[in-house]
């Protein structure tokens, strides 16, 4: 039962175009929204994350959108560059777990 | 790596022996995870410990287990290895305390193949 389903799961986009990448999750115990980037042979890192509270946060060119009601939250990235194409995870937590979602493979081509 | 290792960082074992991996922090901190990284699955908890000897289930803990006998050291075992147990393993630590408070980082992995 995955707890924080992710889509697409892969990804392809030119170079200056936007990527989407979206997050569903059922538990409302949830409290706190990651995303984290991962390159080839590396742990995942964390990216940006947001709260419940809060609609919408941006760094640069990444901006996560969040909606409580329907229990989403979206990763966009925007200006995509090729150093962007990596592996994206959106997680949630509560408390002491982070649960993560399956992973989206995210390629910008030149 | 911001003070974790984790070792070995590849292992090839047999079916029915046992592993034990090692995630090594430098910094104290409290909470440290595993977690397994499969495709199609993305990261999937198996174990985390919020203290010395304080230790619980994650959501894929069925044939592993975990020790901390001391702050720095977070061990995870493999007690008689199977093939669905190949996957790369992540440890990782909790930089402020609660992981719904605080960034997670992780190690560079264990890739581990059961043969």
């Amino acid at each position: 039962q995955q707890q924080v389903k992710q889509s697409p799961q892969s990804l392809i986009v030119q170079k200056g175009g936007i990527s989407i990448i979206n997050c569903a999750y059922e538990n409302t115990a949830f409290d706190y929204f990651p995303w984290y980037q991962q390159f080839p042979g590396k742990g995942p890192a964390l990216l940006i994350a947001i709260r419940p509270d809060v609609s919408e946060k941006k760094e640069g060119r990444f901006t996560i959108s969040f909606n409580k009601s329907a229990k989403q939250f979206s990763l966009h990235i925007m200006d995509s560059q090729p150093g962007d194409s990596a592996t994206y995870f959106c997680a949630a937590s509560s408390a002491d777990k982070l649960i993560f979602g399956t992973g989206t493979r995210l390629q910008v081509f030149p | 790596d911001a003070g974790i290792t984790q070792s070995p960082r590849h292992k090839v074992t047999e079916t029915g022996t046992p592993v034990t991996l090692r995630c090594h922090q430098t910094e104290n901190h409290r909470y440290m995870y595993w977690y397994r990284q499969d495709p199609g699955h993305g990261l999937r908890l198996i174990h985390y410990s919020y203290g010395v000897k304080d230790t619980d289930k994650g959501e894929v803990s069925d044939g592993y287990s975990v020790s901390r006998s001391k702050t720095e050291d977070f061990l995870l075992t493999l007690e008689s290895a199977t093939s669905s147990q190949t996957s790369v393993y992540f440890c990782a630590i909790s930089l402020q305390g609660q992981v719904n408070n605080s960034p997670l980082h992780f190690g560079n992995g264990t890739r581990l193949t059961v043969t």
